[in-house]
């Protein structure tokens, strides 16, 4: 059965300086794999996903993930923060076939001015 | 102008009532989800159906009912059974690629649902 951890429940950063958001995942099969951003009270916004292509994916806003077998990690960065980006993000993993997904459990980003 | 639409966007419930979340989307997508998400956790699945007329329970679905009898529509239920309700319900849904499995899914604004 898959699964995602992820590494930090909260990350804070300065606006300007990068962000790395930590992921690692467990899957039987070949996985998909998400990053989701949620904004206070909204719904989950898709920023990026990789299935099998490219393993360096490129998102919206500027984030990227690189998806990395051998460490079984998908870790989500962008080099220059912004205030807009202060949110919860979500790793997310789906084995290929199968309609669920298995969402982590969060890392909450905070932009300090 | 495509998406998701979930109502209300706040539900009281009183003790002992069933209360029922709208989920509608207008994507032509197959498969629909429920989640349910508390504070400091990530998303629970609660039901999931991949077709109409068909549903398969998640990882709580206890307390929770669902019904899909048109393609765009997926209701949820929240029983008097379901002991702790209060929480944030998102929904979503995805496309059912024959060559590629399940697609991205794509979330409502979701509701939140409150115990008086």
């Amino acid at each position: 059965a898959q699964s995602v951890t992820q590494l930090d429940s909260h990350v804070s950063v300065s606006e300007g300086t990068p962000v790395l958001l930590r992921c690692n995942y467990s899957s039987s099969y070949s996985p998909s794999l998400f990053w989701y951003v949620q904004h206070p009270n909204k719904g989950l916004q898709l920023l990026l996903k990789y299935t099998s292509a490219a393993t360096l994916v490129k998102g919206i806003n500027g984030f990227e993930a690189e998806f990395k077998k051998s460490e079984t990690s998908f870790h989500l960065t962008k080099p220059s923060a912004h205030m807009s980006d202060a949110a919860e993000y979500f790793c997310v993993v789906s084995d290929l076939n199968r309609a669920d997904m298995r969402f982590g459990a969060g890392t909450r980003l905070t932009v300090k001015p | 102008d495509g998406g998701i639409t979930q109502s209300p966007k706040y539900l009281f419930r009183k003790e002992g009532q069933n209360v029922t979340l709208s989920c509608e989307q207008n994507l032509n997508h197959d498969a629909m989800y429920w989640y349910r998400q508390d504070p400091g956790q990530g998303l629970r699945l609660i039901y999931y159906s991949q077709i109409v007329n068909d549903f398969q329970k998640g990882d709580i679905a206890e307390g929770y009912s669902v019904s899909r009898e048109k393609k765009e529509s997926f209701p949820l239920t929240v029983t008097s059974a379901q002991k702790n309700p209060t929480a944030f319900y998102l929904c979503a849904s995805s496309i059912d690629s024959v060559d590629r499995g399940y697609e991205t899914q794509y979330f409502g604004p979701g509701t939140r649902l409150l115990v008086l």
